[in-house]
């Protein structure tokens, strides 16, 4: 089965600690990006990567950081420098654009909380 | 720039009945414009696509949209709405000199009543 996992489903976090989420994809794309959603709110882009050992800052990027080591993989790592950092996190991947748009393809989430 | 505007945050339809979620959008290039479709504490369902074909789309579950360029429009309808419908509709348009990047509406929220 093709697809984007991510886990977990839901993760508790202490304020302070630095938390990492997984995303991997077996759909042999070369984007993948990180999205935040919080209630009421669309989705607002965190990071995103073109290529391998390649990323970029999106419209929220402060307080996260990304690696991008291999192809299938983008985790996600929220520092203690988020000052909000519960909600909603989407990673999603696609064809690299070219130029073009294409579809991307969303895993399940992950739900951070932290207290 | 890239932007999407979704005129109602929530839509309430009875079962049977007609969907219209509605979406302008605004962009500096040729678009290409998406709805997703997002069930509670689920990951987003691409429903449909318009990427400069034709200009009316069909996608999955019987939903389509029509790209009126004249309008900056791409409503999402439905002739007769399912319970299983009830959840939430995200517009995204794309484009721009690095291609891929979304650009989400902020969604709206569709409950079918029995």
């Amino acid at each position: 089965d093709g697809g984007i996992t991510q886990s977990p489903k839901y993760l508790f976090r202490k304020e302070g600690q630095n938390v990492t989420l997984s995303c991997e994809q077996n759909l042999n794309h070369d984007a993948m990006y990180w999205y935040r959603q919080d209630p009421g709110q669309g989705l607002r882009l965190i990071y995103y990567s073109q290529i391998v050992n390649d990323f970029q800052k999106g419209d929220i990027a402060e307080g996260y950081s990304v690696s991008r080591e291999k192809k299938e993989s983008f985790p996600l790592t929220v520092t203690s420098a988020q000052k909000n950092p519960t909600a909603f996190y989407l990673c999603a991947s696609s064809i690299s654009s070219g130029g073009f748009s294409y579809e991307q393809y969303f895993g399940p989430g992950t739900r951070l909380t932290v207290t | 720039a890239q932007s999407v505007t979704q005129l109602d945050s929530h839509v309430s339809v009875s079962e049977g009945t007609p969907v219209l979620l509605r979406c302008n959008y605004s962009s500096s290039y040729s678009p290409s414009l998406f709805w997703y479709v997002q069930h509670p504490n689920k990951g987003l369902q691409l429903l449909l696509k318009y990427t400069s074909a034709a200009t009316l789309v069909k996608g999955i579950n019987g939903f389509e949209a029509e790209f009126k360029k004249s309008e900056t429009s791409f409503h999402l309808t439905k002739p007769s709405a399912h319970m299983s419908d009830a959840a939430e509709y995200f517009c995204v348009v794309s484009g721009g000199p690095t291609g891929n990047q979304f650009y989400f509406g902020t969604g709206t929220s569709l409950t079918v009543i029995p």
